[in-house]
């Protein structure tokens, strides 16, 4: 069956680095975009970033532009974020999430879809 | 940067049509989605391209989009659509944000 599963969370001290894992399995990894996006304790969802099917597009929220890295490796269906200089604000729940049918807008740029499949997050907090 | 607002809580009735509403500057422009959350799980799409239902989200799942504003309408609501909704969609800047979520209680 369809799955993403996230792994890579932890305890860290504010300043240090982590990267999170997401292990697809069930589908053609490499024909989908993929995002991540987090969940604060007791918040919202906040989109985080996505990257396009082949590696060759990227794009950030702004509170993480800069200090995160998103990529993939086809080859072995994963899905990365590398998060550096972690501030305390980053704790949260991180969801990897496959991108659904991408799209052309009205203005013709490339768009992912809304995200169809997701997994049940890695818990990351920031603390001292 | 681009915001899409909802409604904090919405209340109905089992049976009742529960209406969610989320705004947005570039919804003409851009597909929206909806999610459905229950507490401690993962969301889950319910609707996407602002219209169409994944399969195996319940008929009484529907969305439409009017200008600036999209809706998720449930009808004849059920104890276990109880959750948190979230629509989402694109922007010119190349990000995906949420709208801020809506708590869903059924009386």
């Amino acid at each position: 069956q369809v799955q993403l599963v996230e792994s890579g969370g932890g305890v860290v001290q504010p300043g240090r680095s982590l990267r999170l894992s997401c292990a697809a399995s069930g589908f053609t990894f490499s024909s989908y975009a993929m995002h991540w996006v987090r969940q604060a304790p007791g918040k919202g969802l906040e989109w985080v970033a996505v990257i396009s099917y082949d590696g060759s597009n990227k794009y950030y929220a702004d509170s993480v532009k800069g200090r995160c890295t998103i990529s993939r490796d086809n080859s072995k269906n994963t899905l990365y974020l590398q998060m550096n200089s972690l501030r305390p604000e980053d704790t949260a729940v991180y969801y990897c999430a496959r991108g659904g049918a991408d799209y052309y807008d009205i203005s013709g740029y490339w768009r992912s879809g809304g995200m169809d499949v997701w997994g049940q997050g890695t818990t990351v907090t920031v603390s001292s | 940067s681009y915001e899409l607002t909802q409604p904090p809580s919405v209340s109905v009735s089992p049976g009742q049509t529960a209406r969610i509403t989320c705004s947005g500057d570039a919804l003409p422009k851009q597909y929206a989605y909806w999610y459905q959350q229950k507490p401690g799980q993962a969301p889950v799409l319910v609707i996407y391209k602002d219209t169409e239902r994944p399969s195996g989200i319940p008929e009484r799942f529907s969305g439409s989009s009017s200008g600036t504003t999209v809706t998720l309408t449930i009808s004849g609501v059920q104890a276990e659509d109880e959750a948190d909704y979230y629509c989402q969609s694109a922007d010119s800047s190349d990000t995906y944000p949420f709208g801020g979520g809506t708590k869903l209680t059924v009386l």
